[in-house]
Formats: C-alpha cells, structure tokens, sequence
C-alpha cells in the first residue's frame, strides 16, 4: 500500500530562514504529489502539485518543490520565510486511477520575526 | 464558483447522541473524502467516495459512524452514541474525476460534552 511520510513534526525558524520540509512517499508507480497548507484557522488550500513534466514545480507564496524520482521524494523548499508563513503543510501522493490519495500527517511551521 | 460547504459549522452534542453531519461537493467532482482532524493533530481519513463505486471504508474508526453519498452529489456522515473522543473537526474534500487537486471545505468543529 502506498504511504506518505514527513519526518519534521515540528519545525521553527526565524524570519528570513531558508525553509526545506521532508516528504518521501513509498509507491512503485506513476505518482501525482502535492502539498497542501493550512493556516491558523482558515481551510486547507493547495500550494503547489506535480503531475508530469519538469520535476521542479513552483507554487504560490515563493514555494517551490522538487520531485526526485530516485529518492522517492517531493520535499518543499523556500529560500526565505516570512512570519505569515506559519502554518501546518501537509504532503499527499495520488497514484492515480481511483485509488483514493493519501496525506503525510503533516509538519507545523513556525516562523518567528 | 461554488466551493465545498459543510453543515453545521459547529456542532455541540451531549455523549451518547447521534449526529449527522453534511458536505456539499462541487459540482462534477465525482471524488469525495471525509478526514477527522483532532486539535492538534493530522488528518486521519475516514470515508472515500469514487462515483458509483464501493466506497473505501478504511479509515472508519468504529462502527458507530457510517456515511452515505447519493450519486456524485451530497454526502452526509452520521456518528452514533457519541464519545468525547470524537471531538474533532471533520473535513470533506472533493476532486475531480480521475483523481487532482483537493478541494477542502470549511469542516464541522464538533464537540461532545
């Protein structure tokens, strides 16, 4: 069965920090990765995907994510964050079809200024 | 367009009732997920609909909930004689066909007194 993993629980940096968050995913198979964020309080949003194509994949807010197939990986990466950007991300693998996807449990980011 | 609504947007219910709680997909998805998200915590994923197939039942933590969709449209999830642990915000998501991006609703912040 497919699985996702994000090693980080809890992560805090100070403003301007580069940002890499973990996910490695276990599935022999073609994969669609996102990452999703939450911010206090509001709804679960989606801030970046990879279907096809180019491994690095930008999303909205700076963040971008890179897909290595031979690690098994889609870690997200931001080269500085800003205090807004504290929030849960969550990783998810859809292999397609109509297998349902499935979530890491999520990392918690907090950016202190 | 219309995003996915949830109903009630809080619910507070004495131990040992019933609730049912509802998600309004966006039109067309014919994908639908129920997650549980304890304070704190992941998303744990509880029901997952794909069109007219068996829905994958998986992460239903007991008998006490069960949940229903009527062709690609409204879902609701019903929990029987409530415990305290099923406080929780309960999420739905849908997707379009042949699997992509999630779309959250708002949840249903549910409290069992």
């Amino acid at each position: 069965a497919q699985s996702v993993s994000q090693h980080n629980h809890h992560v805090i940096l100070s403003e301007a920090a580069s940002l890499e968050l973990g996910c490695n995913y276990s599935y022999g198979g073609t994969v669609n990765l996102f990452w999703y964020v939450q911010y206090p309080g509001q709804h679960l949003q989606l801030l970046l995907k990879y279907f096809s194509g180019d491994p690095l994949v930008k999303g909205i807010k700076g963040f971008e994510a890179e897909f290595i197939k031979s690690k098994f990986s889609f870690n997200l990466r931001k080269p500085s964050v800003q205090w807004s950007d504290t929030a849960e991300y969550f990783c998810a693998l859809d292999t397609g079809g109509y297998q349902k996807v499935t979530f890491g449990t999520g990392t918690k980011l907090q950016v202190i200024p | 367009g219309a995003g996915v609504s949830q109903s009630p947007s809080n619910k507070v219910t004495e131990k040992g009732k019933d609730v049912e709680l509802r998600c309004d997909p966006i039109s067309g998805h014919t994908a639908l997920y129920w997650y549980r998200q304890r304070l704190g915590q992941g998303l744990e994923f509880l029901i997952y609909f794909q069109g007219n197939s068996a829905p994958d039942k998986s992460g239903l933590p007991s008998d006490r909930f069960s949940a229903e969709r009527t062709g690609e449209s409204v879902s609701t999830l019903t929990i029987q004689r409530t415990q305290q642990e099923d406080s929780a915000v309960y999420l739905c998501a849908s997707s379009p066909p042949m699997g992509g991006e999630q779309y959250f609703g708002p949840g249903t912040r549910l409290t069992v007194t």
